[in-house]
């Protein structure tokens, strides 16, 4: 187990509604990225948030947003729900240390989001 | 472009068969670490390897082996007398550098091969 922590562990929505998906970063990590994995697709990455500030977002529009808290865990936000949003949503925390040679991304488990 | 292909599909083999995985990347990066994940169903990404790119000797653990072609942007997996419990997805990926700051970075997957090990 890595000890990231990601709830819930499932979660069914309907479109247009909102979700809020958590992740709790191992001890010691000060970075946590998202990553969408739609069925039958790698993980896409979502963004990443560094001691509480984006830092790098992928192709995703703006209704999908996020938070770093003080303790580095984080929320995944996602507005306006549509049913291509069905996906597994995963988190990886890492130590950004600023040396790429240490930092390496730990994954928790995923949420797995229905948008019926 | 920056990306990982895995041409392979799907692919099935009998239990105690060697089989080998394949990946292709992409990348204008100088310095970049490539990394092979398992997605058992239940979902969780399961870290196999990591390498850098300055490092192109080949690797082994146990039944696992791993091929770094820098001349051929390649990056195979083998595994060798497979068995049922290697059943899963197997994902390849690439490091990308972010910009924003220093050292982050985020990876780019490519689409994944189920593998099937039938007993």
């Amino acid at each position: 187990e890595t000890g990231v922590t990601q709830s819930p562990t499932h979660l069914i929505k309907t479109r247009g509604q909102q979700v809020t998906l958590r992740c709790s970063s191992q001890s010691g990590h000060n970075t946590v990225s998202w990553y969408q994995q739609a069925l039958g697709q790698g993980p896409q990455f979502i963004f990443q948030y560094y001691r509480e500030e984006e830092n790098g977002r992928g192709n995703f529009p703006p209704r999908f947003s996020g938070l770093q808290f003080p303790n580095y865990s984080s929320e995944l936000n996602v507005n306006a729900l549509e049913l291509d949003d069905s996906a597994l949503y995963l988190c990886a925390s890492s130590s950004n240390s600023g040396d790429r040679a240490h930092n390496e991304q730990f994954f928790g488990p995923g949420t797995r989001l229905t948008v019926l | 472009a920056q990306k990982v292909t895995q041409a392979q599909t799907e692919i099935s083999v009998v239990e105690k068969e060697d089989v080998t995985l394949d990946c292709v990347y992409e990348t204008r990066d100088t310095t970049y670490y490539l990394f092979w994940y398992k997605q058992p169903p239940s979902g969780e990404l399961v870290f196999l390897i990591r390498r850098n790119s300055f490092d192109e000797q080949n690797e082994i653990s146990g039944r696992y082996s791993w091929n770094f072609q820098k001349s051929t942007s390649s990056f195979n997996f083998t595994i060798t007398a497979s068995q049922v419990v290697d059943s899963a997805v197997y994902f390849c990926a690439l490091s990308i550098h972010l910009v924003v700051r220093s050292g982050s970075e985020k990876l780019v997957f490519g689409k994944g091969t189920k593998l099937t090990v039938n007993p």
